[in-house]
Order: C-alpha cells, then sequence, then structure tokens
C-alpha cells in the first residue's frame, strides 16, 4: 500500500519569507514518481514539480526548490519569497505504477495550507 | 490547447437520487482519472479509464460506475446518494504510458447533498 503524509496542516508566514512543505512518503515499489501540485480556491490542482525515485538530484526552478531524500523517504518543497498569490494548498502525491497497463493513480497526502500575508 | 473540462461545475442532489458528471481530457490524452476531495481533505482515488475499460480501482462501492467513450471523454455515475458523497469530484488526464508526466487537472464539479 502506498501512503503520503503531510504533517503539517496550515502555515502561515509573511511576504517574502521562505517557505518549506514536508511530505514523507511510504512505498514498496523500487520506481515511482512523486510531485507537488497547487489547489487555489478555485479548485482546479495545478502541477508544480515531479520527481522519479531513480533521480534523487534537487533542483531550483524559479521561486521553487526541492529536496528528495530516498533514505527518508522525503520529498520536501520551498517557496523562496513567497507573494501572497502563493496562497493556497498544497498537496503532495505518490505514483507508482505496475507495468504499461497497470495506470498511474496518484495517492495524495492530506495537504497544507499556506497563506502568505502581505 | 484546451485543458481537462468538467461539467457541471456545481450540483445539488438529494440523498437516494442518481447522479452523472462528465470529463474530456486534455487533447492528446487517452486516460481519464476520477477522484473525489472531501472538504478538508486530499484527494482520493477513484478510478481510471483508459481504452473504454475501468483499469483500476480505488476503495470506493459499486455505487460508483464510469464509462469512458471512443473519444477519451468520460462520466462518473454515482446511485443511491449519501450525505457522505458530497465533495469536490476532481477529473484528471494523461497518456498511457507516460507516468513520468503529471496528470492534468480539471477545475471539478462540486457536488451537495441534501
Amino acid at each position: 500500500a502506498q501512503k503520503v503524509t503531510q504533517a503539517q496542516t496550515e502555515i502561515s508566514v509573511v511576504e517574502k519569507e521562505d517557505v518549506t512543505l514536508d511530505c514523507v512518503y511510504e512505498t514498496r515499489d523500487t520506481t515511482y514518481y512523486l510531485f507537488w501540485y497547487k489547489q487555489p480556491p478555485s479548485g482546479e490542482l495545478v502541477f508544480l514539480i515531479r520527481r522519479n525515485s531513480f533521480d534523487e538530484q534537487n533542483e531550483i526552478s524559479g521561486r521553487y526548490s526541492w529536496n528528495f531524500q530516498k533514505s527518508t523517504s522525503s520529498f520536501n518543497f520551498t517557496i523562496t519569497a513567497s507573494q501572497v498569490v502563493d496562497s493556497a494548498v498544497y498537496f503532495c502525491a505518490l505514483s507508482a505504477p505496475r507495468g504499461k497497463a497497470a495506470g498511474n493513480k496518484l495517492t495524495f497526502g492530506g495537504g497544507t495550507r499556506v497563506l502568505v500575508k502581505p | 490547447d484546451a485543458g481537462v473540462t468538467q461539467s457541471p461545475t456545481h450540483l445539488i442532489k438529494t440523498r437516494g437520487q442518481q447522479v452523472t458528471l462528465r470529463c474530456s481530457p486534455k487533447s492528446g490524452h487517452d486516460t481519464v482519472s476520477w477522484y473525489q476531495q472531501a472538504l478538508g481533505q486530499g484527494p482520493q482515488f477513484i478510478f481510471q479509464y483508459y481504452e473504454e475499460e475501468e483499469r483500476q480501482r480505488g476503495n470506493f462501492p459499486d455505487r460508483f460506475s464510469g464509462h469512458q467513450f471512443p473519444n477519451y471523454s468520460s462520466e462518473l455515475n454515482v446511485n443511491a446518494l449519501l450525505l457522505g458523497d458530497s465533495a469536490l469530484y476532481l477529473c484528471a488526464s494523461s497518456r498511457q504510458g507516460e507516468w513520468d508526466q503529471p496528470q492534468h487537472f480539471g477545475d471539478g464539479t462540486r457536488l451537495s447533498i441534501l
């Protein structure tokens, strides 16, 4: 069984502060994919970043960066210099497809609500 | 390039009724997944369709059923509605086999059961 845990329920910061969101996952599969999505009040889930299980290189994309550590099963996400428009619920998700016809269902964490105050 | 579209946006039903939600995938995508998101929780996987067949299913009762059409669009049907079925229903599309690529989500259908 797969499981994703986001221990932080809500984070409140002042604009321009950095925000780090924690994500811990569980899977027995050796090949898997991790994603971060953002959900603004409108409801649509917007894809942010992804990482596969065999690439632990951490990267930076604009104001987003992520830290993937297989040894601790963590996939943390950081927003640098936060802005009011970053206020949303952020979800970490795991996919571990088994074979081409098996499908790629996403297992989501419970989400972390980020509130950026001006 | 049209993204994932869902209809209707909002729906109000009463207990015991039946409902059908619709989804058109992003252009070029052939796989459709449905998720249920209760208030304050993360989305829960219902099922996934590819080549007009249900390929994977989450822990949802048989009251939840679906269909995929030759043009890849999909429907989610829920029978004998319960109060607990009140949620945001999200449709996502992807391309079969491209598992490293993200699923693209629609805006969802907000279903309220009275």
